[in-house]
């Protein structure tokens, strides 16, 4: 069956570490997405990509980074300059047409301990 | 620069009475628009979309939701609600020709349904 995988689904983190959370898809789409949730603040934008090998920043990109090297895989690595990790991570995908609606992974939830 | 606003927290329905959340939207030029639903601990599931036509769109599980210009609003309706109906709910739009592709999301509503 087509969809898109994130994992681990729970990830502890100790203070100053870099952290990197994996997401799948076999659905063939070309654009991917990383969102951060947080209680009563909805989905806030870090970083999305439309192609392989281009990506740009949302509304949070401070402390993060991506990668697109395969059209399939759009890992979010989570480093130590984001001050405020702790959240639920995530990752969607669409085809480019922009009619099209995201299909979403399970989610993330990293805890800084 | 795209937005979009659920002006509601939490939405509390009897079950059986229609229920309403709001959305309103603002973008540069004509939208894409969406609805998901969460469910706790889980990623967002799709319900309904606006790209053309008929401002009055049906979804899954009995949703609907309608489209009106002038009032950059796409409200999520259901003429009776279930307790299942119980979910936190988001609104999404899309620019239909901006050359970034970004998908943005309302702060979402928690819709609780009473028995």
């Amino acid at each position: 069956d087509g969809g898109i995988t994130q994992s681990p689904k729970y990830l502890f983190r100790k203070e100053g570490q870099n952290v990197t959370l994996s997401c799948e898809q076999n659905l063939n789409h070309d654009a991917m997405y990383w969102y951060r949730q947080d209680p009563g603040q909805g989905l806030r934008l870090i970083y999305y990509s439309q192609i392989v090998n281009d990506f740009q920043k949302g509304d949070i990109a401070e402390g993060y980074s991506v990668s697109r090297e395969k059209k399939e895989s759009f890992p979010l690595t989570v480093t130590s300059a984001q001050k405020n990790p702790t959240a639920f991570y995530l990752c969607a995908s669409t085809k480019e047409n922009r009619g099209f609606e995201a299909f979403f992974g399970q989610g993330t939830r990293l805890t800084v301990v | 620069a795209q937005s979009v606003a659920q002006p509601e927290d939490q939405v509390n329905v009897a079950e059986g009475n229609p229920l309403t959340v709001k959305c309103t939207y603002s973008v540069s030029g004509n939208p894409y628009l969406f609805w998901y639903v969460q469910y706790p601990n889980r990623g967002l599931q799709f319900l309904l979309k606006y790209i053309t036509g008929d401002n009055l769109v049906k979804g899954s599980y009995g949703f609907e939701a309608e489209f009106n210009k002038s009032q950059t609003s796409f409200h999520l309706k259901k003429p009776s609600a279930l307790v299942s109906d119980s979910a936190l709910y988001f609104c999404a739009v899309r620019d239909r020709y901006s050359s970034a592709s970004k998908i943005i999301f309302g702060s979402g509503t928690r819709l609780s349904i009473r028995p």
